[in-house]
């Protein structure tokens, strides 16, 4: 099944501590992107990238950082200069036919 | 700055009935696609309609189905013979010349049996 996966689905850090959120797709997609989720709002942008290695900021940037070394793979750390990190994040993938974008299941991470 | 509205955070339908979800975007582009996103209670994101604005005629899918008014720039969903299942987020969202990807605020809708 083709398909994007992200792990863990729960995720538990003490506060100053970087963290790196898994995100994996198959479907052959040249982009990837990485979104926030805080309860009750909408999506905001963090990473997105068009093409392996290469990735522009989204408009919350700031303490996070991504890599793009293979075509399937996106992680995403959460570094401790992130202010606010326990969110909701979600992975998405598209390609340029049609334009949807496919998302994987989410990753909760919650700072103690 | 291109922006996405939805004036509703919060609606409710009686099972059966039909409803209406409002969104307005704001973009200078001619050339983009409108998205209604779901998000039911597993935070699963699921793609429920798209419509390219260059095409006159309205998207449907199934109970699904959009009112594009593109010099409005409006784009609302209506759900016709509501289901329980439906109960969940409902996201509008554009994207141009396939980059990025701009989503509105939500209205969660409710189904109630």
């Amino acid at each position: 099944d083709g398909g994007i996966t992200q792990s863990p689905k729960y995720l538990f850090r003490k506060e100053g501590q970087n963290v790196t959120l898994s995100c994996e797709q198959n479907l052959n997609h040249d982009a990837m992107y990485w979104y926030r989720q805080d309860p009750g709002q909408g999506l905001r942008l963090i990473y997105y990238s068009q093409i392996v290695n290469d990735f522009q900021k989204g408009d919350i940037a700031e303490g996070y950082s991504v890599s793009r070394e293979k075509k399937e793979s996106f992680p995403l750390t959460v570094t401790s200069a992130q202010k606010n990190p326990t969110a909701f994040y979600l992975c998405a993938s598209s390609d340029d036919r049609d334009n949807e974008q496919f998302f994987g299941p989410g990753t909760r991470l919650t700072v103690l | 700055a291109q922006t996405v509205t939805q004036s509703q955070p919060e609606m409710s339908v009686q099972e059966a009935e039909t409803v209406t979800l409002s969104c307005t975007y704001d973009t200078s582009e001619s050339n983009y696609y409108l998205f209604w996103y779901k998000q039911p209670p597993s935070r699963q994101m699921i793609l429920v309609i798209r419509q390219e604005a260059y095409k006159q005629q309205n998207a449907t899918e199934n109970r699904f189905s959009v009112n594009f008014q593109k010099a409005a720039k409006s784009f609302s969903l209506k759900i016709s013979d509501s289901q329980l299942g439906d109960t969940a987020m409902y996201f509008c969202a554009f994207i141009l010349d396939g980059q990025n990807f701009v989503f509105g605020p939500g209205t969660r809708l409710s189904v109630l049996p």
